[in-house]
């Protein structure tokens, strides 16, 4: 059971627009930033988002990220095959006094 | 470029200890937190510890307070977590981080290695 909720799973067609949501609380994603990654099948995860929203350099903006309350979410736009992978959202606890990740959601291009 | 290099795939057994090592390679080692996460196959990512290599303070996450230890070589640049008592359910993939634009951006990812626990 994973301290931040993510669906297991999203789909979309080449093209669409899909969101990923990640459910918190007060102790993480209500107080610390929230970062997004993606990793791709048999290989580490690579960083997509960071404080909530600022993409790193080569990270398209196709991926956008957003935060309010306890809540956040990952945006695709433009959905592209390569984009089938897993992601997850992970924030820092302040009562675990740690980070902590939600359980992932696989996306799938149909 | 930016790298960081992890040591082979081990084998263990329940009971035993093992130590993964994290060469990083085209940035000052120093200066930035080293964080330790694992992945059981087919599982979500869990965070187990960080590292300030220029102090060598560290933080652990509570499940593993107690039976994980993070440390560092500065002169090999290199950053090593060691795992005891290890049961079953240790076995993953276990991946070192660089915490870059601040220290839970953690980019780039070392390869990972899969730790076996098996009697």
């Amino acid at each position: 059971q994973s301290v931040l909720t993510q669906p297991p799973s999203a789909s979309g067609t080449p093209g669409q627009r899909v969101t990923i949501s990640c459910s918190g609380s007060s102790s993480n994603i209500g107080s610390n930033y929230v970062y997004w990654y993606q990793q791709l099948p048999g290989t580490a995860p690579k960083l997509l988002i960071y404080r909530n929203n600022q993409r790193p350099s080569g990270v398209p903006d196709r991926f956008s990220g957003s935060k309010s309350g306890t809540s956040a979410s990952l945006a695709i736009s433009g959905l592209r095959s390569e984009d089938e992978a897993d992601y997850y959202c992970a924030a820092w606890d302040d009562s675990l006094r740690g980070l902590v990740f939600g359980g992932g959601t696989k996306l799938t291009v149909l | 470029q930016v790298q960081l290099v992890q040591s082979g795939a081990e084998v263990k057994k329940p009971g035993a200890s093992v130590k993964v090592s994290c060469k990083a390679s085209g940035y000052t080692f120093t200066s930035y937190d080293i964080n330790w996460v694992r992945q059981a196959t087919g599982q979500g990512l869990e965070w187990m510890g960080w590292m300030n290599p220029n102090s060598g303070n560290t933080g652990y996450a509570q499940k593993f307070q107690g039976r994980v230890t993070i440390t560092r070589n500065t002169s090999i640049s290199t950053a090593y977590m060691e795992l005891s008592s290890l049961r079953s359910e240790d076995t993953a993939v276990y991946y070192c981080a660089r915490g870059h634009y601040d220290s839970t951006a953690f980019d780039p990812w070392g390869q990972g290695t899969l730790v076996t626990v098996s009697s």
